[in-house]
């Protein structure tokens, strides 16, 4: 089983605050890492698809980095907003005899109150 | 274009009964993918389908049966509910190919409760 971890599990900040999270996934048979966002009673939607080490994504106030060496990606939101309140998750796509198959962390979890 | 579509959305089992989870998709997409969502655990794969033709077992894949029937259907199967698959679950989809790197597009959810 891919070990695919994110931290932290929950995150109360206030309008206007900048925020980060970490994703940290397997360094080996690496083929992608995805970024989603999935809000309550939806369904989760894409924000990124990273597959280079050093790639770095933006998305309006929303960016992301990955390093692939050391198995870690950040995403980062600046001046969060309450409608950016949903939980985060990211998921290793896994390359050689388990291409195809992907991977999803428990997630972060985001508040942002007004 | 509807993307993923699920049926039921919404379904009662008591143990022991089986029944068959629809997913559909009309974006052409190769892979495909079936997920279940507990509280706290994220979503965890169950069964996917690279490829029309091919199937392979997913982290949880105990409990349950798929079937690619063509490029736009997956179905999941539970031949003998129990109370430990009561969750929601999710089906996504993906274009892939060589070298593509492409994101999931997921259905709306199907609310399982096994009792």
């Amino acid at each position: 089983i891919l070990n695919v971890e994110q931290s932290p599990q929950s995150l109360h900040v206030q309008e206007g605050d900048s925020t980060n999270f970490t994703c940290s996934f397997p360094s080996s048979n690496f083929y992608a890492l995805h970024w989603y966002r999935w809000e309550t009673a939806k369904s989760p939607e894409a924000l990124f698809v990273m597959t280079l080490n050093g790639d770095e994504k933006k998305k309006g106030r929303i960016s992301a980095t990955l390093n692939t060496k050391e198995g870690y990606s950040y995403l980062y939101i600046k001046g969060s907003q309450p409608e950016d309140s949903a939980t985060y998750l990211c998921a290793f796509f896994a390359g050689g005899t388990s291409y195809g198959k992907l991977t999803f962390g428990q997630g972060t979890i985001l508040t942002v109150h007004p | 274009n509807a993307g993923v579509t699920q049926t039921p959305k919404f379904q009662v089992l008591k143990t022991g009964q089986s029944m068959t989870l629809q997913c559909a998709q009309d974006m052409n997409h190769n892979s495909m993918y079936w997920y279940r969502q507990d509280p706290g655990m994220g979503l965890r794969l169950i069964y996917y389908s690279a490829s029309e033709g091919t199937t392979d077992k997913g982290e949880v894949p105990n409990g349950y049966n798929v079937s690619r029937l063509n490029k736009r259907e997956f179905s999941l199967r539970l031949e003998s509910a129990a109370p430990s698959q009561t969750s929601v679950y999710f089906c996504a989809s993906r274009l892939s190919g060589l070298s593509s790197y492409n994101e999931q597009f997921f259905g709306p959810g199907t609310r399982l409760t096994v009792l």
